[in-house]
């Protein structure tokens, strides 16, 4: 079962450009994660955020969370093409249930 | 050592065959996970063992059969799979309850069923 959806699906853009990534889910949560697969590969956390933050930041990363609108958001400031890869957010569901994935392409 | 080992990367397999799928991790980690990967699709969850028990199972079909010997180890015996069964087989492990701490994925291992 899925959680999450992710918006967009694909997301194309230049190197040093901003990217924002989306994630709606549908039932409470305790916390919201984010993870990176690169292509055909093992996923990598990236961020961890709980029902009571609201901002969160790591490094180029920021992520927000809004539990009144059952939303998410995931900010890559200057990317790299080294960012390429598919990013998902997951929550909770006995375990991580994660959500559709935003495929980001970085060009350089 | 932050390390999930998953053996092998690849295997190709019929559909009379029976093979099985490892997953190695040296934490200390008390929860493991199976995950299914179609292409172009998110991961989706398979098997939660918790302290070596199985806690969860997403009405996984009896061809898949996982086993845990020991709280380093986890594996997933594969008994006449069907084609659609092709994926990629993610092995995860976390420390507590993978909704309030970071988990951490093996590689995977690339299954093909001809």
């Amino acid at each position: 079962s899925q959680q999450g959806e992710e918006d967009p699906q694909a997301l194309s853009i230049q190197e040093g450009e901003n990217a924002t990534m989306n994630c709606s889910y549908k039932t409470s949560i305790n916390n919201l994660q984010w993870y990176r697969q690169n292509s055909g590969r093992g996923l990598v956390h990236l961020i961890l955020i709980r029902s009571n933050e609201r901002e969160k930041h790591s490094g180029r990363l920021r992520v927000t969370l809004d539990t009144s609108k059952k939303s998410s958001s995931l900010l890559i400031t200057a990317s790299r093409a080294a960012d390429t890869a598919s990013y998902f957010c997951a929550t909770d569901g006995g375990a991580l249930i994660f959500g559709k994935g935003t495929t980001l392409s970085v060009s350089s | 050592d932050t390390e999930v080992t998953q053996t092998p990367k690849h295997l190709v397999m019929g559909m009379t065959n029976k093979k099985s799928l490892k997953c190695e991790q040296h934490m200390g980690h008390r929860a493991m996970y199976w995950y299914k990967q179609k292409a172009k699709k998110p991961p989706e969850l398979m098997f939660v063992y918790s302290y070596e028990k199985l806690s969860i199972n997403e009405s996984v079909p009896s061809r898949f059969s996982p086993e845990c010997p020991n709280s380093s180890l986890l594996n997933l015996h594969l008994h006449a799979l069907q084609p659609e069964d092709s994926a990629l087989y993610l092995c995860a492990s976390s420390q507590g309850p993978a909704m309030n701490t970071e988990a951490f994925f093996g590689q995977g291992t690339r299954l093909t069923v001809v």
